[in-house]
This record gives C-alpha cells, sequence and structure tokens, in this order.
C-alpha cells in the first residue's frame, strides 16, 4: 500500500463550480500536511499548508482529518487557471517529504 | 534570491554513460532530496539528506548515488544510465513549512 494515496482523476470542472477531493496516509505519525500544485510536470510549487483546525485560502479551503486520516482539499468558483495536477505532500517518518501520485483537475469553459 | 537551482534542464544520455545532475540551495536547509516523476506515478523519492555528511536512500535508489559534502549542494550521480532512469528528475530542498524545487531535469537514456 502506497504510503500516500490520491484519486488520479481527472475531476472536470465546469468553470465556477466546486470541486473537491482528498488524499489518505498511513503513517499515523505524519505531523505535516501540504497541498502543492504541479502544471505540465513543472516544478510543483506550495499551494497551502494544511493546519489541525483547517485552513482558507480565498477560493481554497484544506481539512486535515486525523481520525480517519486524510486532508482535503476544496476549490470554490474554479477558473481556468486552476487547471492542474494537485499533489498531496505529507511528511512522515525521518522527516521525509512524501507525495500522493497527484489529481487532475481540468476546468472547462 | 535563487532558492534551488538545479542544472541541466535537459539531456540525453547513450545506454551505460554516467553523469551528475547539480543541485543547489541557498537558504541554509538542512533537508535536501531528489525525486524523480513518471506517468501516473507521482513523484518518488531517490536519495535524501538531513544534513552535510548524511544521507539515505529513498523508496527508489538503485541506480544512483548521492553525497552532501556542504549544506548547499546535493548532487546526484547515475553511474551507469539505463533506459528506465528516463525520467524528469527535481532536487527539493525543505524548511518547516514549505519545500522548494528546483525546475527539473528532463532525462532521456537511449
Amino acid at each position: 500500500r502506497k504510503e500516500v494515496e490520491q484519486d488520479p482523476g481527472p475531476f472536470n470542472v465546469p468553470e465556477g463550480a466546486t470541486v473537491a477531493f482528498n488524499c489518505t496516509y498511513s503513517n499515523s505519525a505524519s505531523q505535516s500536511f501540504f497541498w502543492y500544485r504541479q502544471d505540465c510536470r513543472k516544478e510543483p510549487k506550495l499551494l497551502m499548508s494544511v493546519y489541525s483546525s483547517g485552513n482558507e485560502d480565498g477560493r481554497f479551503t484544506a481539512q486535515l482529518n486525523r481520525a480517519s486520516q486524510y486532508i482535503s482539499l476544496l476549490i470554490r468558483d474554479s477558473k481556468l487557471s486552476d487547471s492542474a495536477t494537485y499533489l498531496c505532500v505529507v511528511i512522515g517518518s525521518w522527516g521525509k517529504l512524501q507525495f500522493g501520485a497527484g489529481t487532475q483537475v481540468v476546468v472547462t469553459p | 534570491n535563487a532558492g534551488v537551482t538545479q542544472t541541466p534542464k535537459f539531456q540525453v544520455l547513450k545506454t551505460g554513460q554516467s553523469m551528475t545532475l547539480q543541485c543547489a540551495q541557498d537558504m541554509n536547509h538542512e533537508y535536501m532530496s531528489w525525486y524523480r516523476q513518471d506517468p501516473g506515478m507521482g513523484l518518488r523519492l531517490i536519495h535524501y539528506s538531513v544534513g552535510a555528511g548524511i544521507t539515505d536512500q529513498g523508496e527508489v535508489p538503485n541506480g544512483y548515488n548521492v553525497s552532501r559534502s556542504t549544506t548547499e549542494d546535493f548532487p546526484l550521480r547515475l553511474l551507469s544510465a539505463a533506459p528506465s532512469q528516463t525520467s524528469v528528475y527535481f532536487c527539493a530542498s525543505r524548511d518547516d513549512t514549505e519545500a522548494f524545487f528546483g525546475q527539473g531535469t528532463r532525462l532521456t537514456v537511449v
């Protein structure tokens, strides 16, 4: 079983709609969680950290559920520019960054 | 503010050749790592380092060597390139709040 798992998608989303997807992690001792965005196999870039109490950054909301060991990302009022692959990143044992395979989001006009 | 500098951006190797991918960061991060990304596989950890003089294997270390003689530099060496090493490689360094990535190296082994 992979340590970090994501639904690969693609999630096809009409412009203006809301999309949400999850990421599960297997190491219950994981302490830090992030969502990264990756465009066309360019380098990943930080979208937002995920805090225990949940957090928002504009149209993006991240949640952490430690009991069920998953994090989620919700995108409201989707824009065409939100089309990308969203990577779930977990800091696991020995401080290693562990990545999910990514969830592809395609926003259509 | 350079961040993470990774070179080269593109490389074509013949099977059996060796090469070194360079990675340097100017943020004084202790933690650095190398990943490869293949279609549908996400980023897989090759090797990582938690400080100068300390390295360890990741998920897919075979065929690769690393060293960390300074905090700034973390080169990745391919000892004898194989077609299975055709991939996109990313170097990363991180602090407690964020990981920063190099621009990637697109490597083709023929």
